[in-house]
């Protein structure tokens, strides 16, 4: 099974701070990853496939890097709604999840 | 709009089953693959299953395999998932999803439902 291990495990930032978020993979998935962001009580929404496509409506503020075990999610400015958890999935041998990243305000 | 409606949740006592049920609407659900995934209290999101668009191929997490079946019946656009043997590791939140790409196999889940809770105990 691949495991994906995101960091930090919690990021606390200002609105209109730049965010960095790392998945990295315990072996290649290619650029077989995706970035999902879920807010208490909702769903996860799919914000970037294919480690860099943005997602259908998703701002172009988000945005999405790497490839083989190292992946970064990027938001460039805060934007209030922004704050919740993000976690990565991974698509190159079954599919499994990272353990996410939660965003908090400061 | 494209939704997804989740039902069949409840209670039951461990070694129990239960089947849960998606209804899709707003696309053409025989052209995607569909996704089950669950989350258990305050933890992660966990893969459960995925069927291809036409029911062909399905696939497990090794967590659920013989005990969980998913199936779907595509003229009624309804996505299932049999689970018997059920545990309190099964308690959480499950969720279907369609698969981002048009008859593919599995990848990303791009509309998720608002979710069913599966709680197992006794």
């Amino acid at each position: 099974e691949i495991v994906l291990t995101q960091s930090p495990a919690t990021l606390s930032l200002s609105p209109g701070e730049r965010a960095t978020l790392s998945c990295r993979a315990s072996q290649s998935v290619s650029n077989y990853l995706a970035w999902y962001q879920q807010k208490p009580g909702q769903a996860p929404r799919l914000l970037i496939y294919d480690a860099s496509n943005r997602a259908t409506g998703i701002p172009a503020r988000f945005s999405g890097s790497g490839s083989g075990t190292d992946f970064i999610l990027t938001i460039s400015s805060l934007e209030p709604e922004d704050f919740a958890v993000y976690y990565c999935q991974q698509r190159s041998n079954s599919i499994t999840f990272g353990q996410g990243t939660r965003l908090e305000i400061k | 709009q494209v939704q997804l409606v989740e039902s069949g949740g409840g209670v039951v006592q461990p070694g129990g089953s239960l089947r849960l049920s998606c209804a899709a609407s707003g696309f053409t659900f025989s052209s995607y693959g569909m996704h089950w995934v669950r989350q258990a209290p305050g933890k992660a999101l966990e893969w459960v299953a995925f069927i291809r668009y036409d029911g062909s191929n399905k696939y497990y997490a090794d967590s659920v395999k013989g005990r969980f079946t998913i199936s779907r019946d595509n003229s009624n656009n309804t996505l299932y998932m049999q689970m018997n043997s059920l545990t309190a590791e099964d308690t959480a939140l499950y969720y279907c999803a369609k698969d981002l790409i048009t008859s593919g196999t599995d990848s990303y889940m791009d509309v998720w439902g608002k979710g069913t809770t599966v709680t197992v105990s006794s």
